[in-house]
């Protein structure tokens, strides 16, 4: 089976910097992936890891390690508009994407 | 065009209708996705296609029924729904099933079961 922790709520400050968790226990682990996701919308991709590591994309980095089972999410210059859920997504085997119960950002003035 | 569009965007439905939703992406991926989200929570996997065909149908009661009729289209056929089937129905698309292959997400169609 798969088990993929995220925290429920997170609030920070706009212009800060915030950072979200993901733990995961998957057999046959092949990939994770961050979405985003505002009320009433469908998820967009954020970021890919399936090595260990830091991949940065802009105001985005997402941070992978394998070994850990352990992910996290990080967001430069909070804005307003990054207020949402976030998602964490595991793949396990050559199919499958699980999702974490996602983690939602309030981000205040 | 990187878009997935589903239609409707709101279905209201008794126990007893038929109906269907519907899907379809032109970014030329040859997977395709049924997703059942409810409120707060994460969305679950429903059926896979890859090159229209079935793949994955982790374990989805017989009343919805999934049709990939080309590479491009996804159908949902929905019969004797239960009020708890009430939830928001995502369909997504990727160029290929599995690996690093992001998938791009439908706006989704919000069901309600009367």
């Amino acid at each position: 089976g798969q088990n993929i922790d995220q925290p429920t709520e997170m609030t920070a400050t706009e212009g800060a910097i915030v950072q979200i968790n993901c733990t995961y226990q998957t057999s046959g682990f092949n990939g994770l992936f961050w979405y985003q996701q505002h009320a009433g919308e469908a998820p967009t991709f954020l970021s890919y890891n399936v090595l260990d590591g830091l991949e940065e994309k802009g105001r985005f980095s997402s941070f992978l390690s394998r070994s850990k089972g352990y992910s996290y999410l990080l967001l430069k210059e909070l804005q307003m508009k990054d207020s949402a859920s976030y998602l964490c997504a595991v793949r396990a085997g050559a199919n499958n994407l699980f999702f974490g119960t996602g983690t939602r950002l309030t981000v205040i003035p | 065009d990187t878009e997935v569009t589903q239609t409707p965007k709101h279905l209201v439905m008794g126990m007893t209708n038929k109906k269907s939703l519907k899907c379809e992406q032109h970014m030329g991926h040859r997977a395709m996705y049924w997703y059942k989200q409810k409120a707060k929570k994460p969305p679950e996997l429903m059926f896979v296609y890859s090159y229209e065909k079935l793949s994955i149908n982790e374990s989805v009661p017989s009343r919805f029924s999934p049709e990939c009729p080309n590479s491009s289209l996804l159908n949902l056929h929905l019969h004797a729904l239960q009020p708890e089937d009430s939830a928001l129905y995502l369909c997504a698309s990727s160029l290929f099933k599995g690996g690093g292959y992001e998938q791009y997400f439908g706006p989704g169609t919000r069901l309600t079961v009367t």
